[in-house]
């Protein structure tokens, strides 16, 4: 089955411990992303990457690093978790060739973060 | 940068009316993709429609229609008839070279 997964889907910590979500898909897509989403406040991108080894911020990158190492694998880390990262997390991926009409996105499930 | 301006926050409707969800779009790209995507109470995000700047054609599947009119950078989207299952927060989004810009979305309630 076609899908993105994120891990973990929940997940309560303290500041200031290091954490990685991760993400993955099985699409063989091209791009990735990283959102969150806070009420009220839509979704905001974090970072994406148009391909392995290719990582760009989004409109909110600050507190966030990512790395695409593999094609599959777009994992979100966060060195210095603060109360204001609590959010909820979704990672998408896409088929976007080069100059071509992207397809959409598709999304994870989400993970639920609470930073204490 | 660009920008996505949904206006209405949250709208109510009884079942079988047709609702209107507006989407502005502000930008400076000659190049650009629309989209738009539901996520109903269990929370994931459901693909519905995607749209390039080159192409204005109004656009028609079973219940849900939307219009996209560059001159205006507005691109709707319409219910008709609406059911109950309609019941999510909708979003209008941007895509562009990889960034991707979603407007703060549409809370659509359903009452039968």
């Amino acid at each position: 089955e076609a899908q993105v997964t994120q891990n973990p889907r929940y997940l309560i910590t303290v500041t200031g411990k290091k954490l990685t979500v991760t993400c993955s898909q099985n699409m063989n897509h091209e791009y990735m992303s990283w959102y969150r989403q806070d009420p009220g406040l839509g979704l905001r991108q974090i970072y994406y990457s148009m391909n392995v080894e290719v990582t760009d911020k989004g409109d909110v990158p600050e507190g966030y690093k990512v790395s695409r190492k593999e094609k599959r694998n777009f994992p979100l880390i966060l060195e210095s978790p603060s109360p204001n990262q609590t959010s909820l997390y979704f990672c998408a991926s896409s088929s976007t060739p080069a100059g071509l009409f992207p397809d959409t996105q598709y999304f994870g499930p989400g993970t639920r973060l609470t930073v204490l | 940068a660009q920008k996505v301006t949904q206006a209405q926050t949250e709208i109510s409707v009884v079942e079988k009316e047709d609702v209107t969800l507006d989407c502005v779009y502000e930008t400076r790209d000659t190049t650009y993709y629309l989209f738009w995507y539901k996520q109903p109470p269990s929370g994931e995000l459901v693909f519905l429609i995607r749209r390039n700047s080159f192409d204005e054609q109004n656009e028609i599947s079973g219940r849900y229609s939307w219009n996209f009119q560059k001159s205006t950078s507005s691109f709707n989207f319409t219910i008709t008839a609406s059911q109950v299952v309609d019941s999510a927060v909708y979003f209008c989004a941007y895509y562009n070279a990889g960034k991707s810009t979603f407007g703060d979305g549409t809370t659509l309630t359903v009452k039968p």
